[in-house]
């Protein structure tokens, strides 16, 4: 399988607790995206990499959140003292930048945190 | 500031009647507009896209979707839902520099009634 990968897809964490998240994107894609996804939602932008450069971050991603992409290949997103609202599906996409068709996103299929 | 309305929370078809999901955005310059669909367990799948020419876009499992600039909508049609179509669907708009930060709407539910 060469698409989007995420792990843990399921993640039970009691409150306070630090949870890592990991996207292993599609090979040859230079751009990965973290978004997050609450019940009755769409997805929400949370941060953007091009290869090893973080180029944004979102204003919900508070300062418990931090995400790397230390190679410019794998991306780990981890939230530190976890609270309950932070409980949502987590989701990661990567892209190939450049060209006419830039901005097409192949996701993954996320990792479920639940906060206690 | 940019943003997606998908007006219908619910909807319900009968197998085999027609459908159309309803999508308006916000944006101030030429979108790129797409709609995914999200299966129970499954990742964000990418139904079709437009980035410009023809208005009228296709896509996979026989759906397609109209971009109407004049009404700022995209809305996603199909002519015959099939069972397996149930699924939630979600329309967004491409924002920011190279198109990388998507807005997404807050999906619409299908459901098929056999």
């Amino acid at each position: 399988d060469t698409g989007v990968s995420q792990d843990p897809r399921h993640k039970i964490t009691k409150r306070g607790q630090n949870v890592t998240f990991r996207c292993d994107p599609i090979s040859e894609h230079n751009r990965l995206y973290w978004y997050r996804q609450t019940l009755g939602q769409g997805p929400e932008f949370l941060t953007y990499f091009q290869n090893e450069a973080q180029l944004e971050k979102s204003r919900l991603l508070s300062d418990r959140f931090s995400a790397e992409r230390p190679k410019g290949s794998f991306s780990t997103l981890e939230i530190q003292r976890t609270e309950q609202g932070d409980s949502a599906m987590y989701l990661c996409a990567s892209s190939l930048g450049g060209g006419v068709n830039t901005g097409e996103l192949f996701f993954g299929e996320g990792s479920r945190l639940t906060v206690l | 500031a940019q943003s997606v309305t998908q007006p219908d929370i619910h909807i319900t078809v009968s197998e085999g009647a027609s459908l159309e999901l309803r999508c308006n955005y916000s944006y101030g310059a030429t979108p790129y507009l797409f709609w995914y669909v999200q299966s129970p367990g499954q990742g964000l799948q990418l139904l079709l896209k437009y980035f410009s020419g023809d208005t009228l876009v296709q896509g996979i499992k026989g759906f397609e979707a109209e971009f109407k600039r004049s009404q700022s909508s995209f809305n996603l049609r199909k002519p015959s839902v099939h069972w397996s179509d149930a699924a939630e669907y979600f329309c967004a708009v491409g924002a920011g520099s190279g198109t990388y930060k998507y807005i997404f709407g807050t999906g619409t539910r299908l459901k098929v009634l056999a």
